[in-house]
């Protein structure tokens, strides 16, 4: 069965660092491109980074220099290093699958985990 | 940044009824579109692509249409489980989301 478990999220002070990971099951997360999308409380959906199957990496201007997307290819789990976290981090951060359209790097997030509440709070 | 502007914000429509939701882009974004459906406390599920190609698994009374900047998801005969919010998303430059339409029973 194609899926992905989110795990890592919690409460965290302003300033603070969290890192989520995001299992996969099903497929292999370095063959495909992989995004973090986030809802904030209430809220609409917001891409955050991607991680292409080649390596390279892009990021919302909201989260960079302070976020960082990786993955760890024999554990097939995607990551997010989050520092100099603010209020305005405090969101669901889903992990997606990318499904890219022929011959382009970008697509629809066809597959989608569960989700990790991130709250930003003193 | 393309900002995805979705109309109505709010659908209230009878079970069995047809519903039309509305997504306007600010720039073109070609058929690079897709819409979600999102029920609380789920995640979002991929329901159309490239605008029109619903994806696996999802009724055909779930339709797209449009490019460019204009585009619709129709939901041909509304069933009890189709009430919930719903995004379109562009992928055309980075990836950008409407803020929603929830669609609720009348």
């Amino acid at each position: 069965e194609v899926q992905l478990v989110e795990s890592g999220g919690g409460l965290v002070q302003p300033g603070g660092s969290l890192r989520l990971s995001c299992a996969a099951s099903g497929f292999t997360v370095s063959s495909n491109y992989m995004s973090w999308v986030r809802q904030a409380p209430g809220k609409g959906l917001e891409w955050v980074s991607v991680i292409y199957s080649g390596g390279s990496t892009y990021y919302a201007d909201s989260v960079k220099g302070r976020f960082t997307i990786s993955r760890h290819n024999s554990k097939n789990t995607l990551y997010l290093q989050m520092n100099s976290l603010r209020a305005e981090d405090t969101a669901v951060y889903y992990c997606a699958r990318l499904v890219a359209a022929a011959g382009t790097k970008s697509g629809a997030f066809d597959i989608w985990g569960q989700g990790t509440m991130v709250t930003v709070s003193s | 940044e393309i900002v995805m502007t979705q109309s109505p914000a709010t659908l209230s429509v009878s079970p069995g009824e047809r519903a039309t939701l509305s997504c306007r882009a600010s720039q073109s974004v070609s058929s690079n579109l897709a819409w979600y459906q999102q029920k609380p406390g789920q995640a979002p599920r991929l329901l159309i692509y490239g605008a029109s190609t619903r994806a696996t698994g999802i009724p055909a009374r779930f339709s797209g249409s449009g490019s460019g900047t204009e585009f619709t998801l129709t939901i041909s005969s509304l069933q009890s489980e189709d009430f919930a919010v719903y995004y379109c998303q562009q992928y055309n430059n980075q990836y950008t989301f409407g803020q929603g339409t929830k669609l609720e029973i009348k």
